[in-house]
């Protein structure tokens, strides 16, 4: 139940196109949902994050789509840029025990090619 | 504003030996998490320290052990090193318990 599924585990898109990755966790308890990017012998940076009260968030050309009753979240980069070819992680956490640990799903790896 | 920093960057133990790990967590930040990241794969909690006191641990052995410091810096150990704790250690921080989690570029661990 604490597990997140994603998907797919590689991603090939043209310069300019759109990458979608999706993710999807069993555990109601889980009330934030944050993505993020890394980059090869880097630490994960924090790309962008939702929490269930809003179905959509965007900021640039990152934006994050949310299904709580399908328990289903996505990531969309729009306009895709060599520079974004990265490791994508998704992730979850929640109220289950104090700390409020991050649950990551298993990584995206994107390659925009030019 | 300094991020959170890692020391050191790369390390070489053999089998059975301990190893200390550094983090320095983000000015203002009075919690640390640590995670271990296996080649391919996503980053595991290993625990959480929250001034000073642990506060909620991973499926990790004993021999996993932490500290944080007045200053909330903290430490991770690892003792009876196995060849399986190769992996990238990777410490985030965070304003508060419940915030947003910040991660340091990490230390990549061989074990021989």
């Amino acid at each position: 139940q604490q597990q997140v599924k994603q998907s797919p585990q590689s991603l090939i898109v043209q310069k300019g196109g759109i990458s979608i990755i999706n993710c999807a966790y069993e555990n109601t308890a889980f009330d934030y949902f944050p993505w993020y990017q890394q980059f090869p012998g880097k630490g994960p940076a924090l790309l962008i994050a939702i929490r269930p009260d809003v179905s959509e968030k965007k900021e640039g050309r990152f934006t994050i789509s949310f299904n709580k009753s399908a328990k289903q979240f996505s990531l969309h980069i729009m306009d895709s840029q060599p520079g974004d070819s990265a490791t994508y992680f998704c992730a979850a956490s929640g109220p289950m025990d104090s700390s409020y640990k991050l649950i990551f799903g298993s990584g995206t790896r994107l390659l925009v090619r030019p | 504003e300094t991020g959170v920093t890692q020391s050191p960057t790369h390390l070489i133990k053999t089998r059975g030996q301990q190893v200390t790990l550094r983090c320095s967590s983000q000015s203002g930040h009075n919690t640390v998490s640590w995670y271990q990241q296996a080649l391919g794969q996503g980053p595991q909690f290993i625990f959480q320290y929250y001034r000073e006191e642990e506060n909620g641990r991973g499926n990790f052995p004993p021999r996993f052990s932490g500290l944080q410091f007045p200053n909330y810096s903290s430490e991770l150990n690892v003792n009876a090193l196995e060849l399986d704790d190769s992996a990238l250690y990777l410490c985030a921080s965070s304003l508060d318990r419940y915030n947003e989690q910040f991660f340091g570029p990490g230390t990549r661990l061989t074990v021989l």
